[in-house]
C-alpha cells in the first residue's frame, strides 16, 4: 500500500534561516507526491507536486521540494523562512486507482521564530 | 468567494444524534472527496464521487455513515447515531477531471464535529 511518513512532529527555525520539512514515501510504481499546507482555521492548500521530470520542484510561496528516488524522500525546503510560514505541513502520495485519492502523512508543525 | 464551501463549520451534538454536513464544491469540478482529520493526524480518505456516482468508500466509512451527491453538484455526509469517536474535522475537497489525475485538490475549511 502507498504511504508517506513525516518523522518530525515539529520543526523550529529562526526567521531568515533555511528550513527543511522531511517526508519519506513507500509506493509501488512511480510516485505522485505532494505537499499541502494548513494554516489555522483555513483549509488545506496545495503547495507543490512531483509527477515526473526534474527532481527539484518549485511551488507556491517560495517553497520547493527535492525528490530523491534512492532515498525515497521528498523533503520540503525554503531558503529563507518567514514567520508567516508557521503552519501545519502535510506530505501526500497519490494512491493507485486512476483518480486523486491522496494518502496523507501525519503532518509536521513548522514554527518560525522572529 | 468561489472556493469549496462547507456547512456548518462547527457542530456540537449529543451521542446518538444524527448530523449532516454539506459541501458545495467549486462549480466546474466534477470530482468530490470527503476526508476526516482527527487531532494530530493527517486527513484520512472517506469517499469519492465523480459527478453523482460514488466510486469508492473507505472501510472507515461504517454503516452509520452515508454520503450522497444527488445531482453531481453539492454533496452531503450524514452520520447516524453519532459516537464520541466520530468527533473530528470533516473535510471536503473537489477537483476538475483534467487536474484530477495530478493531485491538486481544492479543500474547504472543514466541518468540525464534537460529540458529547
Amino acid at each position: 500500500a502507498q504511504s508517506v511518513a513525516q518523522p518530525e512532529d515539529q520543526v523550529n527555525v529562526a526567521e531568515g534561516n533555511p528550513l527543511t520539512v522531511k517526508c519519506t514515501y513507500s509506493v509501488s510504481g512511480n510516485p505522485y507526491l505532494f505537499w499541502y499546507v494548513q494554516y489555522p482555521n483555513r483549509g488545506l492548500q496545495f503547495l507543490l507536486k512531483y509527477i515526473t521530470g526534474d527532481n527539484l520542484v518549485k511551488g507556491s510561496y517560495g517553497f520547493e521540494a527535492e525528490f530523491n528516488k534512492s532515498q525515497t524522500s521528498f523533503h520540503l525546503k525554503k531558503p529563507s523562512a518567514l514567520v508567516s510560514d508557521s503552519a501545519l505541513y502535510f506530505c501526500a502520495v497519490r494512491d493507485v486507482g486512476g483518480y486523486n485519492k491522496l494518502i496523507f502523512g501525519a503532518g509536521t508543525r513548522l514554527a518560525v521564530h522572529p | 468567494d468561489t472556493g469549496v464551501s462547507q456547512n456548518p463549520r462547527h457542530k456540537i451534538t449529543k451521542r446518538g444524534q444524527n448530523v449532516t454536513f454539506r459541501c458545495d464544491p467549486i462549480s466546474e469540478h466534477n470530482r468530490l472527496y470527503w476526508y476526516r482529520q482527527t487531532l494530530g493526524q493527517g486527513p484520512e480518505f472517506l469517499t469519492y464521487f465523480q459527478n453523482e456516482a460514488q466510486l469508492e468508500k473507505s472501510r472507515l466509512l461504517s454503516d452509520r455513515f452515508s454520503a450522497e451527491r444527488p445531482k453531481g453538484s453539492f454533496s452531503t455526509l450524514e452520520i447516524q447515531r453519532t459516537e464520541q469517536g466520530d468527533s473530528a474535522m470533516y473535510l471536503c475537497a473537489s477537483s476538475p477531471k483534467d487536474r484530477g489525475n495530478t493531485g491538486e485538490l481544492f479543500f474547504g475549511e472543514g466541518s468540525r464535529l464534537t460529540v458529547l
